[in-house]
Order: structure tokens, then sequence, then C-alpha cells
């Protein structure tokens, strides 16, 4: 699986767009980019996943770029309770273990 | 749809004893994973399991942890002889067979500590 790159933590204020960057450049042509969260203390979260289109769903919309090397996830109008740890993960769309990385630390401030 | 259900919620064992573990999958969902989260650390995969098969038991410590998921009832992750190190966050996730594997969902966790 691919590795990728996340900044350790971001700020946004409450009711902004967050947007949480990656970095995949390895990512081979049958890999998707997923992305997880966790609340503090509680399991992980899937949010989305994509392949090169950009997504959306209730939670989140994801771009990723024409060369697929990077990725952004957007939460549109961010609240308290989007204070999580955000994980990008790159990986093929079988079943399998999940790789996690050390993820974004988002902090939502009023 | 009830989802993943871990218990118990918290253990406390005392070091050489047992812990063992139990998630119960969502409905449909034959796949169970096991994840371990060590204080201030990511999450890491231990074992992979379908009904009665051990898929993928790449991240299992080679000594004192097994896992299985029987044909009727819950997974069950088995510590024996704990030890300190051993206390941390079991995460137990499940996935449907067919349809989206690769969406994992994760129950509430089981927070083992050992005095």
């Amino acid at each position: 699986d691919a590795k990728t790159t996340q900044p350790p933590s971001m700020d946004c204020a409450e009711g902004r767009a967050a947007n949480l960057p990656c970095n995949h450049s390895t990512i081979s042509g049958n890999e998707y980019v997923y992305w997880y969260r966790q609340i503090h203390s509680q399991g992980p979260q899937y949010i989305i996943h994509g392949l090169k289109n950009n997504e959306t769903n209730e939670m989140a919309s994801l771009i990723i770029t024409e060369d697929r090397k990077s990725s952004t996830l957007i939460l549109p109008h961010a609240t308290l309770r989007d204070t999580a740890v955000y994980y990008c993960i790159v990986r093929n769309n079988q079943g399998g273990k999940l790789i996690f990385g050390q993820g974004t630390e988002l902090s939502v401030k009023p | 749809n009830a989802g993943v259900m871990q218990n118990p919620r918290h253990l406390v064992r005392r070091r050489g004893q047992e812990a063992r573990l139990r998630c119960s999958p969502m409905k449909g969902h034959s796949h169970v994973y096991w994840y371990r989260q060590l204080p201030e650390e990511g999450l890491k995969f231990m074992v992979y399991l379908q009904k009665e098969n051990i898929i993928d038991e790449s991240g299992m410590p080679k000594e004192r942890f097994s896992a299985e998921f029987p044909k009727e009832g819950p997974s069950i992750l088995r510590i024996q002889q704990v030890v300190r190190g051993d206390s941390a966050a079991y995460f137990c996730a499940s996935s449907p067979e067919g349809g989206r594997p690769y969406e994992q969902y994760f129950g509430p966790g089981t927070r083992l500590t050992v005095t």
C-alpha cells in the first residue's frame, strides 16, 4: 500500500470549511484514497473514498488532483464535533487491513 | 441495523491473567478485523478473520495472542498471561461479504488495563 503524508495538526474556526491535505505521490493505478476519522476515545469512522473523480457525500467532499498524487478532504461547515484525528489511507478496493499513519489532528474552535 | 458491538468496554486484569475481548460484527458482515491502539500511539492492525478462518495475522504478536471467529457467535481476541505492555484500546471492525468490502465499520473498543 502506498504511503501518505499529512500535516500533524490543523485548526479551523467553527462554521468555516476545513480543508485537510494528503500527499500520496507513490499511489498506483488501482489504489483508492480513503479517509477515516477518530474522535477522541471512539472507534474510527469511515468518511469517504475515491479513485480519481471528486466525490461528495453527506459528511464531506474529496478532491483528488488530476495526477492523483495528492488529495484534499473538505468538511464544508466544520462544527465542534468534527474535532478528531483524520486519516488518509491509500489502498486497493479489496478487503484487508487498513494501515493507519499518524493522521492530522483537526481542532475546530468556537 | 445495530453497529459493531464490543464487550466489555473496559477490562482490568492483573499481570499473568487472561483477557478475552469479544466482538459482534454488524448484521450481514462476515469479515472481522482487530486493531490495537497503545496509549498516545496510532492504530495498528492485528488480525483479519472470516468465518472460521484467519486470513491475515501479520500484525499479531507471536506469543500469547490468539483470535477466532467461529461459525456461530462473536469473534474473540484472547490474550494469555497479560503484561503491562498489553494495556491499550482494542478495536474491532467488520465489513460485508461482497459489495464494498473495503469499508470497515468500527466498534467502540475495549480498553484493557493491566495492573
